[in-house]
């Protein structure tokens, strides 16, 4: 069982509407949690970070956490067609120093 | 890309030949990471490095090797090429908290 899980996608969704992408995680001694966007070609680029349980916002995102059923989502508002990307999940372990793991990405389409 | 540079950007070699990758930092962060990322199999580690000197293997190490003289350069040498080393290969680096910023990538392509 991979320890970091996202859907591959590709979730479509229409301008403006909310996209919501999911990730899971096997380790319950994960402490740091982290959405990436990485678009078509290019380097993954931190979107925003998460560490204790229940949502945090910026901007048009919102990351959410559920330590006890070991979840983390992100939630992207009024969707963009410039939002079209990988989105990557990873998760830093207890004792694993300063060590992603990386799930394998949602690909998000944002239809016009 | 956070003062983060990768050389070469791209490079094609033949199986058998030595391949080195440079990743060089103007941010005087402590961590360097070197990842490749394949279709199917996400991100995966294959070493880091938490100072000048240390480094530690990561998930997929077999067939790399790191070398870190200074705190700004860390180099990745595949030192006998094999086509399965084709990929995308990222740097990455990070200061006393967790949070990675990724370098531009190398794209290698292995004959």
């Amino acid at each position: 069982q991979k320890e970091v899980e996202q859907n591959s996608g590709p979730l479509s969704v229409p301008e403006g509407a909310i996209a919501s992408l999911n990730c899971t995680y096997s380790d319950r001694g994960s402490q740091s949690f982290f959405w990436y966007r990485q678009y078509s070609g290019k380097s993954p680029e931190l979107i925003m970070f998460i560490y204790s349980n229940g949502d945090k916002e910026d901007g048009r995102f919102t990351a959410q956490l559920n330590k006890a059923s070991q979840y983390v989502s992100l939630l992207i508002r009024d969707s963009q067609p410039s939002d079209s990307a990988t989105y990557l999940c990873a998760v830093n372990v207890l004792g694993a120093g300063n060590m992603l793991t990386f799930g394998g990405g949602t690909r998000l389409m944002v239809k016009p | 890309d956070a003062g983060i540079t990768q050389s070469p950007r791209h490079k094609v070699t033949e199986t058998g030949t030595p391949v080195t990758l440079r990743c060089h930092q103007t941010e005087n962060h402590r961590y360097m990471y070197w990842y490749r990322q394949d279709p199917g199999h996400g991100l995966r580690l294959i070493h880091y490095s938490y100072g000048v000197k240390d480094t530690d293997k990561g998930e997929v190490s077999d067939g790399y090797s790191v070398s870190r003289s200074k705190t700004e350069d860390f180099l990745l040498t595949l030192e006998s090429a094999t086509s399965s080393q084709t990929s995308v290969y990222f740097c990455a680096i990070s200061e006393v908290e967790e949070t990675q910023y990724f370098g531009p990538g190398t794209r290698l392509l292995v004959l």
